[in-house]
């Protein structure tokens, strides 16, 4: 069973909140392994909202927030921008493959 | 301002090689570690390798391991990737993405990106 799932598409009102999940499996250690999150845009490279988990580099809204559950991981986007509308991946070490992998990515749409 | 430019869109034949540059700015190549991903159209990051710039480490993908190199020349501040015996599956944008060394492969400053185009 490989990698991050992650869903493929969220859509939210603007204004609301969405929570984007990743959930592992016994390989990737999602439970117990740091995890990023990064927003792309069409046509741009992805940028970092989130590392080991949940820290925020600097120039990172607080509107973005990740946790850890178990063996799933959540990105927290609160009040919802038009700006917003992105793709979404998680990522984190694979120890049985020995590589840093990422989901497949949510498109989240902002209505 | 720190930024990663990186070489131009390359078009190459099956078989065939390419080396991507990555010149840092604003910051030096050996404080921070160095990572290179891929995209394919329309498909989800893949993760290539990973080079602590200062020390020389290096991580290799399995995927990749026996045709990517992976070089830096600190007097220039720049990185370069070099992928081997192309095939039109290596058509993708590829990233370099720096790192901060207790950031755990978060990835905090990506290049904008080198198309490769593998065609016959």
């Amino acid at each position: 069973q490989a990698g991050l799932t992650q869903p493929p598409s969220v859509s939210k009102a603007l204004r609301q909140t969405a929570t984007l999940t990743c959930t592992g499996n016994s390989n990737n250690n999602v439970h117990n392994q740091g995890v990023a999150w990064l927003q792309q845009h069409q046509g741009h490279p992805p940028k970092l909202l989130s590392y080991r988990n949940n820290n925020r580099p600097s120039g990172i809204s607080e509107r973005f927030s990740a946790s850890r559950s178990g063996n799933t991981a959540s990105l927290t986007i609160t009040g919802l921008q038009p700006e917003d509308e992105a793709d979404y991946f998680c990522s984190t070490w694979d120890s049985s493959l020995s590589t840093w992998v990422f989901g497949g990515g949510t498109k989240l749409t902002v209505l | 301002q720190v930024q990663l430019v990186q070489s131009g869109a390359e078009v190459k034949k099956p078989g065939a090689s390419v080396k991507v540059s990555c010149k840092a700015s604003g910051y030096t190549l050996a404080n921070y570690a160095m990572h290179w991903v891929r995209q394919a159209p329309g498909q989800t990051l893949e993760w290539m390798v990973y080079i602590n710039v200062g020390n020389g480490n290096t991580k290799y993908s399995q995927t990749f391991q026996d045709r990517l190199t992976i070089s830096t020349d600190t007097s220039a501040n720049t990185a370069y990737m070099e992928l081997s015996s192309l095939t039109s599956e290596d058509t993708a944008v590829y990233y370099c993405a720096r790192e901060p060394y207790t950031y755990d492969f978060g990835m905090d400053v990506w290049g904008q990106g080198t198309t490769v185009t593998v065609s016959s």
